[in-house]
């Protein structure tokens, strides 16, 4: 069994700090593990992903996160926060092996203070 | 390349109607997979199909069903609407049948039942 948990639902800080994005993973084997940023009214777009190799894994936008397997964590960071990083974004997971659906996180959305 | 594709954009339905949505994926991908998004239960799984053949089925009523044609296009259908069917409808395409495949997701269809 896998599943997913974003901590904070909304999240708010200042244009120009750091943004920290929290997400918890469980997965019985090793999992890939996703992060996708949603703008209103649009679909989602892959940010980052971390399937093997390096832990610390760069996306767009300056997006990074890395994966820590004994806190099972994935968290999403960028240095600086910028007007436009404000939307809904969703960490996922998806067991490696077998024919496993990917499970999201229930999403945190981000508010950005000018 | 042209993205992942979805019709309508926007459906209003009654309830104890039927609807079906149509998906193009991305040229050259094989999978498929078909997600609702509400406020309150977020992003949940309904089905995957890769080569026509459904993968893996989410925890949904018989009244959702979707196939796969062999241009990899997909379609899902939902009988007897109910108003709590209202939600946004999301496909995502991947090349394969990869578990680590980046799913790619289209704008998706915003279905509201009266």
């Amino acid at each position: 069994a896998q599943s997913v948990t974003q901590l904070g639902s909304h999240v708010s800080v200042s244009e120009g700090a750091l943004v920290l994005l929290r997400c918890n993973y469980s997965s019985s084997v090793p999992p890939y593990l996703f992060w996708y940023v949603q703008y209103p009214n649009q679909g989602l777009q892959l940010l980052l992903k971390y399937t093997t190799g390096a832990t610390l894994v760069k996306g767009i936008n300056g997006f990074e996160a890395e994966f820590k397997k004994s806190e099972t964590s994935f968290h999403l960071t960028k240095p600086s926060a910028h007007m436009s990083d404000a939307a809904e974004y969703f960490c996922a997971v998806r067991s490696s092996g077998g024919y496993q659906k990917v499970t999201f996180g229930t999403g945190t959305k981000l508010q950005v203070i000018p | 390349k042209a993205g992942v594709t979805q019709t309508p954009r926007y459906l209003i339905k009654t309830r104890g109607q039927q609807v079906t949505l149509s998906c193009s994926p991305i040229s050259g991908h094989r999978s498929v997979s078909w997600y609702q998004q509400t406020p309150g239960q977020g992003l949940q799984f309904l089905f995957e199909y890769f080569s026509e053949t459904q993968r893996n089925k989410g925890n949904f009523p018989g009244r959702f069903s979707g196939r796969q044609f062999s241009n990899s296009r997909s379609e899902m259908n939902v009988s007897t609407l109910e108003l709590g069917d209202s939600a946004l409808y999301l496909c995502a395409s991947s090349p394969g049948q990869g578990t680590a495949d980046t799913q790619y997701f289209g704008p998706g269809t915003r279905l509201t039942v009266l």
